[in-house]
């Protein structure tokens, strides 16, 4: 089956620094990958779909210049949280469109603002 | 935008029972509904998918069914087992390409 795969697993970073989030799927191609937040108990909210080659749209209420998205492959999608604080710590999950409805999951990254 | 509710948001079943979960949507467009399981800190798994085309699929012990007038759809789990224990979300395809999803049912299998 398809596999999509998420780096870091997790990750601790200070207030004001920026972190990287890598999706990517390990064997099929995705022109278009999504990126979701999901808080503790709640439910997974899309934050924006990358776009291999153009850019990224982004859902209503997330700053595109917070959320940094580059999709500049077929394979490969990055999530860079610029000047991060504690209100973003969360649990991020890419996933990747492999064909006209399913969406492949990854693992998802833990990330933590102190 | 498409708002997809999802009832109940706990569910506690003894071994055994059958559980059911209900979701409603907005968009009269929408044609693939999704159900995913997800365990404390993993990614959702997909369980089982419905399209528009279709009023009830199954797979083993779980089931699906969608009433496209009433805009509803429903998970079916039977004979439930304390490895069905999880958060299950329920979604739907709004504009051809992304899924928006419910708030998630946690069910507890008690042995």
């Amino acid at each position: 089956g398809a596999v999509v795969s998420q780096h870091p697993s997790w990750v601790i970073c200070k207030s004001g620094t920026s972190v990287k989030i890598e999706c990517r799927s390990l064997d099929f191609q995705a022109t278009t990958m999504f990126w979701y937040r999901q808080f503790p108990k709640q439910s997974l909210m899309l934050m924006a779909t990358s776009n291999e080659g153009s850019k990224a749209t982004y859902e209503q209420g997330v700053e595109k210049d917070k959320f940094l998205i580059n999709h500049a492959s077929l394979t490969l999608s990055t999530l860079t949280v610029t000047s991060a604080h504690p209100e973003d710590s969360s649990f991020y999950i890419c996933s990747a469109r492999g064909g006209p409805s399913e969406q492949f999951f990854g693992p998802g990254t833990r990330l933590t603002v102190l | 935008g498409e708002n997809v509710e999802q009832h109940p948001s706990t569910l506690s079943v003894q071994e055994g029972d059958s559980a059911v979960i209900k979701c409603t949507y907005s968009d009269s467009a929408s044609n693939y509904f999704p159900w995913y399981k997800q365990e404390l800190g993993k990614r959702p798994q997909l369980i089982i998918d419905i399209r528009s085309n279709v009023g009830e699929k199954k797979d083993q012990r779980i089931a699906v069914t969608l009433n496209k007038t009433a805009k509803h759809f429903s998970l079916h789990i039977t004979e439930t087992q304390p490895e069905d224990s999880a958060v299950y979300f329920c979604a739907a395809l709004i504009n051809d390409y992304k899924l928006s999803f419910g708030a998630g049912t946690t069910v507890t299998v008690r042995a």
